[in-house]
């Protein structure tokens, strides 16, 4: 069975730009989760897709936002942006439907905002 | 509040030493789930273990083993005659056990990243 992935791998944008990132999720796998990495922050969750919905959110900005689609494969997008938003960005998928579900991941994209 | 704290930041050991990487957690709920994850320098996170509030049962699987207390609310991973290729950086999380909605999210702690020198 293929694991999660996700493309970019790697990505190089300068302030004011926007971009996005895709992540296509384990075969079955209906949930979605999106977090950024940075070393002093650690993880922090951004939002959770499940079946097309966001179930969950975490406290960013507006200007990250997410969407799935019917396939269950997911995009983030962030619009503006920052210095700051330099960071991993993980990709996670489970089955969605019970809470015990673990989490896998994909390898990451990593974004430098030049 | 759900919280969950790794208290050793960085740990530095000799191959086949063992070593125990420690997870304290916070929680009022009495169901919970507690998951291990490793990260490698690849960067992929990689699910080790999940553990709910009900079983606290130890386990072990090969060089790896985790112990599971509620009475000091730590779930405490220990690896056994590590190896090089235990070199990663270590995360413990909680999930909440009931609740909708943000009530779902994994709750992770800071990380222990573990160096195994030869």
């Amino acid at each position: 069975k293929a694991g999660v992935t996700q493309t970019p791998r790697y990505l190089i944008k300068t302030r004011g730009q926007q971009v996005t990132l895709s992540c296509s999720p384990i075969s079955g796998h209906r949930s979605v989760s999106w977090y950024q990495q940075t070393p002093g922050q650690g993880l922090q969750f951004l939002f959770e897709y499940f079946s097309e919905t966001q179930r969950n959110k975490g406290n960013f900005p507006g200007r990250f936002s997410g969407r799935q689609f019917s396939n269950s494969r997911s995009e983030m997008n962030v619009s503006t942006l920052e210095l700051g938003d330099s960071a991993l960005y993980l990709c996670a998928s489970s089955l969605g439907d019970r809470r015990a579900n673990e989490q896998f991941f994909g390898p990451g994209t990593r974004l430098t905002v030049l | 509040a759900q919280k969950v704290t790794q208290a050793q930041t960085e740990i530095s050991v000799v191959e086949k030493e063992d070593v125990t990487l420690d997870c304290v957690y916070e929680t009022r709920d009495t169901t919970y789930y507690l998951f291990w994850y490793k990260q490698p320098p690849s960067g992929e996170l990689v699910f080790l273990i999940r553990r709910n509030s009900f079983d606290e049962q130890n386990e072990i699987s090969g060089r790896y083993s985790w112990n599971f207390q509620k009475s000091t609310s730590s779930f405490n991973f220990t690896i056994t005659a590590s190896q090089v290729v235990d070199s990663a950086v270590y995360f413990c999380a909680l999930k909440r056990g009931l609740g909708g909605g943000n009530n779902r999210k994994l709750i992770w702690g800071l990380g222990t990243s573990l160096a195994v020198n030869p």
